[in-house]
């Protein structure tokens, strides 16, 4: 079975420094990963994904992640926060027939 | 209209009420998921529709009735709920599910049941 663990349900940056968002996926077979964000009020967004390409995935808003099979890893990167990116954050699994798997989510605080 | 719309965006009801939630999707999408959002809980999937058939449903108490009676509207029957049924509905859509997922989902921004 598939799962994810986020491992911080909490993170605060402060404007114009680097956003690290990590999270541990378990999986029986190479998955497909996301990243999700959910600003206050509204739906989910897809930020980025990893279909087993290029293992480096560049995503909206100048967020990144790397898939790291050794480390079971597959943490979201900026290289500098802005105030808009305040939100939740959720990594996700999807299993073969396409059901996805969240992981309980991270909030990102931006502080000015 | 673009995107997934979800209406009402928020409701309250008594616990012997009926009410039903609307999603509508127009992307051309052939399958349509809702999702119940708690707070300090992971999302969790309630029902899954491929080409306007049922093809997931995760354990849901019979309170909570899905029709899906065309691929780009869904809707979530509520009756008799309760208190601990307060929570957001989401509604995705993905070009299809099974055989050559994974696909992305989109999503609608929810409606705020709250059930008194």
């Amino acid at each position: 079975a598939q799962s994810v663990t986020q491992l911080d349900s909490h993170v605060s940056v402060s404007e114009g420094t680097p956003v690290l968002l990590r999270c541990n996926y378990s999986s029986s077979y190479s998955p497909s990963l996301f990243w999700y964000v959910q600003h206050p009020n509204k739906g989910l967004q897809l930020l980025l994904k990893y279909t087993s390409a290029a293992t480096l995935v560049k995503g909206i808003n100048g967020f990144e992640a790397e898939f790291k099979k050794s480390e079971t890893s597959f943490h979201l990167t900026k290289p500098s926060a802005h105030m808009s990116d305040a939100a939740e954050y959720f990594c996700v699994v999807s299993d073969r027939r396409g059901k996805l798997i969240f992981g309980q989510g991270t909030e990102l605080s931006v502080k000015p | 209209e673009t995107g997934v719309t979800q209406t009402p965006r928020h409701l309250v009801m008594g616990m012997t009420n009926k009410k039903s939630l609307k999603c509508e999707q127009h992307l051309g999408h052939n399958a349509m998921y809702w999702y119940k959002q708690s707070a300090k809980k992971p999302l969790e999937l309630m029902f899954v529709y491929s080409l306007e058939e049922r093809v997931e449903n995760n354990s849901v108490p019979s309170r909570f009735s899905p029709e899906c009676p065309n691929s780009s509207h869904l809707f979530l029957h509520l009756h008799t709920l309760q208190p601990e049924d307060s929570a957001l509905y989401l509604c995705a859509s993905s070009q299809d599910y099974g055989a050559g997922a994974p696909y992305e989902q989109y999503f609608g921004p929810g409606t705020r049941l709250t059930v008194t």
